[in-house]
C-alpha cells in the first residue's frame, strides 16, 4: 500500500519565480494538509484540504495557494518567491474524522 | 494560541542509555498529543500518541504519558540504540478548535553513540 508521495523530491527556483509542488495521498485518505519545515525548526502548518475546499488555513500570505482534486490529489503553489521560502514542504494526508496522519518525505525547495 | 515546548537539543547519549526528552504544551481545549521522529532525508513518522488525559501512548519501546496537571507529555525510553538517533518532534492537535492541524515543537535532536 502507497503512503503519501510527493513531486519533485528536490527543486531550485530563483527569487521572483513561481513553484507548484504536488502529493498524492495515502490510498483511502480524503484530507490533505501542507506543512514548511525550515533548516533546524518544527513544521509550520500552512493549510488543509477536504473535498476539494481549503478547510483551514495557517499564517502564511496569500502567495501560497493549494488545490485538491477529485482523486484528492493535491497542489501547492508558490508564488513571487522569496529566499525565506526554501525549506521542505512536507504533505500529510489523513481522514478528516481521524488522526492517524501519514506524512511523505518531503520536497526540498532552494529559492536562490 | 496552542503551543509545543521541547528541550533543547542535541542530545548524546551512549548506547543503552536512559531517554529522556522534555514536552510541555499550551492549548485552550482538549488537545490530543503526539511524538513524531524524522530520520535524516526522511519525512516525519508518527511514534506514538496519546488522546487524553492520563493515557500512555507507546510504540518501539518509547513512552510518554499525557499528564494534564502539568501540560507535559514527556518521551522516555529505557534503552537507546543506535538506530534511534533522529530528530524528535512533540506535536498537538486540537480538533475542536484547531480543525485538526498540528503544532509542532521546534524538535530535539537525539545522537547515540555506539
Amino acid at each position: 500500500d502507497a503512503g503519501v508521495t510527493q513531486s519533485p523530491t528536490h527543486l531550485i527556483k530563483t527569487r521572483g519565480q513561481q513553484v507548484t509542488l504536488r502529493c498524492s495521498p495515502k490510498s483511502g485518505h480524503d484530507t490533505v494538509s501542507w506543512y514548511q519545515q525550515a533548516l533546524g525548526q518544527g513544521p509550520q502548518f500552512i493549510f488543509q484540504y477536504y473535498e476539494e475546499e481549503e478547510r483551514q488555513r495557517g499564517n502564511f500570505p496569500d502567495r501560497f495557494s493549494g488545490h485538491q482534486f477529485p482523486n484528492y490529489s493535491s497542489e501547492l503553489n508558490v508564488n513571487a518567491l522569496l529566499l525565506g521560502d526554501s525549506a521542505l514542504y512536507l504533505c500529510a494526508s489523513s481522514l478528516v474524522q481521524d488522526y492517524g496522519y501519514t506524512f511523505g518525505s518531503g520536497t526540498r525547495l532552494t529559492v536562490v | 494560541g496552542d503551543s509545543v515546548t521541547q528541550m533543547e537539543g542535541p542530545v548524546t547519549l551512549s548506547e543503552e542509555a536512559f531517554l529522556t526528552i522534555n514536552c510541555t504544551y499550551t492549548a485552550t481545549g482538549y488537545p490530543s498529543l503526539f511524538w513524531y521522529v524524522q530520520y535524516p532525508g526522511e519525512g516525519l513518522q508518527l511514534l506514538l500518541k496519546a488522546t487524553k488525559a492520563d493515557d500512555k501512548g507507546s510504540n518501539k519501546g518509547f513512552e510518554a504519558t499525557y499528564r494534564k496537571e502539568t501540560t507535559s507529555f514527556h518521551l522516555e525510553k529505557g534503552s537507546v540504540q543506535v538506530s534511534d538517533s533522529a530528530v524528535y518532534f512533540c506535536a498537538l492537535s486540537d480538533r475542536g478548535n484547531q480543525g485538526g492541524k498540528l503544532i509542532f515543537g521546534q524538535g530535539t535532536e537525539l545522537s547515540v553513540k555506539p
